[in-house]
């Protein structure tokens, strides 16, 4: 167990549709990551948040968008869904006084667009 | 920016024999940190093995151990003893020392063989 949790795990809807995955991360990490993974493919960087603040972003579409709460848990928002949309969505977090360099991943939350 | 290689997509090896899995990388930063991750079936992100590029040593893990050729900017993996439970995709994986995200190779599909 990597202290990442993200919800929902398995999520199925319809093209045009809008969903919300969420993600908490360890307790204490301030920074956030989400990646996409299609099938079969290796993880994209979509998005980084640190503290709330947008950090970094990646090759994340203008339909997807996220946040970070003060609570630093995080939602990633995909919206106007197209089929290839369909993917495993990884969050992820690291620790605030780092010294591994080791991001710890959630089990990740599978969308399918059908 | 930085990019990560693996020109193997797809690797066998027979139970109780080495494997090698290779990644090259590309990069101006002098400092960073290497990763190989491995993800089964379950999809879950396992942390297999880190590196630290200003340390020479190559790091090691039980029957996983890395050759870090820093100067060719080469970074393979070496199964030692295959198991059944090695059978997974395996992704090498880049960090900044600045931190900040992950960049993942396109992954390699391993195979064992009984």
């Amino acid at each position: 167990d990597s202290g990442v949790t993200q919800t929902p795990k398995h999520l199925i809807t319809a093209t045009g549709q809008r969903v919300t995955l969420r993600c908490s991360p360890r307790s204490g990490d301030l920074s956030v990551y989400w990646y996409q993974q299609s099938l079969d493919q290796g993880l994209q960087f979509l998005i980084q948040y640190y503290n709330g603040e947008e950090r970094a972003k990646g090759n994340i579409l203008e339909r997807f968008s996220a946040q970070q709460f003060p609570d630093l848990h995080s939602e990633l928002n995909l919206s106007s869904l197209e089929l290839g949309d369909s993917a495993l969505y990884f969050c992820a977090s690291s620790p605030t006084g780092e010294n591994t360099g080791e991001l710890f991943f959630g089990e990740g939350s599978r969308l399918t667009v059908l | 920016a930085q990019t990560v290689t693996q020109s193997q997509p797809e690797m066998s090896v027979q139970e109780a024999e080495t494997v090698t899995l290779s990644c090259t990388y590309d990069t101006s930063e002098s400092d960073y940190y290497l990763f190989w991750y491995k993800q089964p079936p379950s999809r879950q992100m396992i942390l297999v093995i880190r590196q630290e590029a200003y340390k020479q040593q190559n790091a090691t893990e039980n029957r996983f151990s890395v050759n870090f050729q820093k100067a060719a900017k080469s970074f393979s993996l070496k199964i030692s003893d295959s198991q059944l439970g090695d059978a997974a995709m395996y992704f090498c994986a880049y960090r900044s020392a600045l931190y900040g995200k992950l960049t993942f190779g396109q992954g390699t599909i391993l195979t064992v063989h009984p």
